[in-house]
């Protein structure tokens, strides 16, 4: 059965430092998104991306977040400049069409030091 | 605005016994969509059911049931003769057709002892 696959599945970083979380989505999907997860908190929106730009985006994604499709098949999320804070889960999903049941992929845990 | 409340924080029952999840949203959308993922301690969210407003039929999967009712605007999550394996956190989640983000609730944490 297809999956949304994630790398790494935890990655370390000092603050202040950049960072890429990784992401495949189901291949014939359309729909990208990615969402955070604080330890112990509820999951939270991002943003998705469809047709190769970002069709919406809570408050959290501000201007140190990016995303991109760089390819065919993988799907980014760019922190540029990593803050304490930011130290969480973070999940990509995708889905076929409007309406259409996410996928979750099976997270990155980011812990910023 | 679109808002997912779970009431329950923490659920903990003995094996076997029956439990239901409560699931209470809010939206003005006439068209939406409701989910529940289960997130077991390993972390990942892993898909248990989606209904569409537009059918309020209940489900039931096996040990799983789902009762959605559009007048109270609820979404309960039954899981009957709970197992240990069944201790997770549980979240409803709420989507429009407008907007295709996900509300997710605060989540509910099950213990199932044995």
């Amino acid at each position: 059965e297809p999956e949304v696959t994630q790398t790494p599945s935890h990655q370390v970083t000092q603050m202040g430092q950049e960072v890429i979380l990784r992401c495949v989505p189901i291949s014939n999907h359309l729909y990208f998104y990615w969402y955070r997860q604080i330890l112990g908190q509820k999951v939270e929106f991002l943003v998705s991306f469809y047709n190769n730009e970002i069709s919406e985006k809570s408050e959290i994604f501000d201007d140190q977040f990016s995303v991109e499709r760089p390819d065919g098949s993988n799907f980014t999320l760019k922190i540029r400049s990593t803050k304490l804070e930011d130290s969480a889960m973070y999940f990509c999903a995708s889905n076929g069409g409007l309406g259409d049941t996410q996928y979750f992929g099976p997270g990155t845990r980011l812990t910023v030091l | 605005a679109q808002k997912v409340t779970q009431a329950q924080t923490e659920i903990s029952v003995v094996e076997k016994e029956d439990v239901t999840l409560d699931c209470v949203y809010e939206t003005r959308d006439t068209t939406y969509y409701l989910f529940w993922y289960k997130q077991p301690p390993s972390g990942e969210l892993v898909f248990l059911i989606r209904r569409n407003s537009f059918d309020e039929q209940n489900e039931i999967s096996g040990r799983y049931s789902w009762n959605f009712q559009k007048s109270t605007s609820s979404f309960n999550f039954t899981i009957t003769a709970s197992q240990v394996v069944d201790s997770a956190v549980y979240f409803c989640a709420l989507r429009t057709l407008n907007n295709n983000d996900m509300r997710f609730g605060a989540g509910t944490r099950l213990t199932v002892k044995p």
